[in-house]
């Protein structure tokens, strides 16, 4: 079974341009979360969506920040415009279901670089 | 907002050692957490601890959850140099898995 699988690995972008990640979970996991390291700092969780649709957007920065699952499948985060505090480390994770004993898959990351 | 303080920010133990890292925070959860970042690599979940005063091991990993759900610590016997990396603590107030982390330890061992 493949795991959650993120693209691009690395980014790198000026300032005021657009950027797209995307996240693919883990087949048949309806749970998908986006979470974001900064600096060397915690990760910070940015939203949740159940299927398609927005559980929890209460992480997210600020509305350059826009994340979609059509489908209810894969999931894409597009910063626009960027600016150069969007640094750092964005991770995917995806669970089956909620609950107790339910443990989350994280992808390898997104490294992304506003300069 | 939550937050766990993690400590220490890092280490650097000649393999063979024993290696203690910490999490405090002055929220309760519900359910606390461990995982390990490899260079390039997600988190992996080492240990997951559910009930207050909890200690469970994982081969040479033990966790231990506080009695009173604000607090954690990981033990890691016998490094080696495979153990290198990024432990962050983690906790889940809801089950929902909205996970709130720690800053991360840096872990480096020295053959």
């Amino acid at each position: 079974e493949a795991g959650v699988t993120q693209f691009p690995s690395h980014s790198v972008i000026e300032k005021g341009q657009t950027v797209t990640l995307r996240c693919d979970p883990i087949s048949g996991h309806d749970n998908l979360y986006w979470y974001r390291r900064v600096m060397g700092k915690e990760i910070k969780f940015l939203l949740h969506f159940v299927k398609e649709s927005k559980q929890d957007e209460s992480g997210m920065p600020n509305n350059r920040f826009l994340a979609e699952r059509t489908g209810g499948t894969y999931s894409t985060l597009k910063v626009q415009p960027a600016e150069l505090e969007d640094s750092g480390v964005y991770f995917c994770a995806s669970t089956r279901t909620l609950g107790v004993n339910t443990e989350a898959f994280f992808g390898q990351g997104t490294r992304l670089t506003v300069v | 907002g939550q937050q766990l303080n993690q400590s220490p920010q890092s280490m650097f133990i000649q393999e063979g050692e024993d290696v203690s890292m910490n999490c405090t925070s002055s929220s309760i959860f519900n359910t606390w957490l461990w995982y390990k970042q490899d260079p390039g690599e997600g988190p992996v979940l080492l240990i997951a601890l559910y009930k207050a005063g909890e200690l469970t091991s994982n081969g040479r990993l033990t966790a231990q959850f506080g009695i009173t759900r604000k607090d954690s610590f990981l033990n890691i016997s016998a490094s080696i140099p495979s153990d290198v990396g990024i432990y962050f603590c983690a906790g889940d107030m809801e089950y929902g898995n909205k996970l709130v982390f720690g800053a991360g330890t840096i872990l480096r061992v020295k053959s």
